[in-house]
C-alpha cells in the first residue's frame, strides 16, 4: 500500500483513448521543460521536452503544449496503451542552470 | 542505448552509519547529479557536479552529504551519519551538456532502520 506522502492524482483511461496530463509549473522564468515517465521501482525516463520559445512540440504518440501566460504544461498521449501506465512528472529549469524542479506527478492508469 | 548505472539497488543501514551510494554516469557526459525521492513524493534535487566541483546544491544537501568523483567513471554520494528521514530512493543522473541528454539511473533504495 501507499505510505504517508503526497496522494497522487490519478487519470484512468481506456486503452486506445487519448490521455491528457496537466502540470502547473512554478517559476515564470523557467525556460526549459521536460516530461518524465516513472514506472514502479525505476528512475524517471525522458519522454519529451520543450523550450520556452515554443508552444507545442510533437513526438511519437506524444505532444507537449506550453502556455506561458498561465504557467501550464500538458502532455497528450495518443492511443494510450497499457504500457503507458506509470506516474508522469513535469520538470522545469531556468536561467541555463541544470537543476530540475519536478512537479508532484500524475498517475496514469490504462484499462483494457 | 547508454545507461546510468547505480549500485546497490537496495541498501539497508542502521541509523548513524555512513553509506556510500555509487553511480557510473554515461561515459561522455560532463554534468552529474543526485536526486532523491521519498516514497510517494516528488523527485527532489540534491546536488549538481561539474568539472570536479559542486555547481549547485539544495537545502537538503547539508554537511552530512558529500559527493565525489574518485576516478574517471564513478560518481558517489556519501551520507556521513544516516537518519531515519534519509530513507528514500536516490537517483543519479548525468547530462552531456547543461541540459542535453539528461538521463537518470534506476535508483538506490536506501532504508535507514
Amino acid at each position: 500500500g501507499e505510505s504517508v506522502g503526497l496522494h497522487l492524482p490519478t487519470l484512468s483511461v481506456q486503452e486506445g483513448d487519448n490521455s491528457i496530463i496537466n502540470c502547473a509549473y512554478s517559476n515564470s522564468a523557467s525556460d526549459y521543460f521536460i516530461w518524465y515517465k516513472q514506472e514502479s521501482g525505476k528512475g524517471p525516463q525522458f519522454i519529451i521536452d520543450i523550450r520556452s520559445n515554443m508552444d507545442k512540440r510533437q513526438g511519437q504518440r506524444v505532444t507537449v503544449l506550453l502556455n506561458k501566460t498561465v504557467k501550464h504544461l500538458s502532455l497528450q498521449i495518443a492511443a494510450t496503451q497499457p504500457g503507458d501506465s506509470a506516474v508522469y512528472f513535469c520538470a522545469e529549469t531556468s536561467g541555463g542552470y541544470n537543476k530540475l524542479i519536478f512537479g508532484a506527478g500524475t498517475r496514469l492508469a490504462v484499462h483494457p | 542505448e547508454p545507461e546510468v548505472t547505480q549500485t546497490p539497488s537496495h541498501q539497508v543501514t542502521q541509523m548513524g552509519q555512513e553509506v556510500i551510494l555509487r553511480c557510473v554516469p554515461i561515459s561522455n557526459h560532463l554534468y552529474f547529479y543526485w536526486y532523491r525521492q521519498i516514497l510517494g513524493q516528488k523527485v527532489e534535487f540534491l546536488v549538481s557536479f561539474y568539472n570536479n566541483e559542486i555547481s549547485e546544491k539544495s537545502e537538503i544537501f547539508d554537511d552530512q552529504f558529500s559527493v565525489e568523483r574518485p576516478d574517471g567513471s564513478n560518481f558517489t554520494l556519501k551520507i556521513r551519519s544516516t537518519k531515519l528521514e534519509d530513507s528514500a530512493m536516490y537517483f543519479c543522473a548525468s547530462s552531456q551538456t547543461v541540459l542535453g541528454g539528461y538521463t537518470f539511473g534506476s535508483g538506490t533504495r536506501l532504508t535507514v532502520v
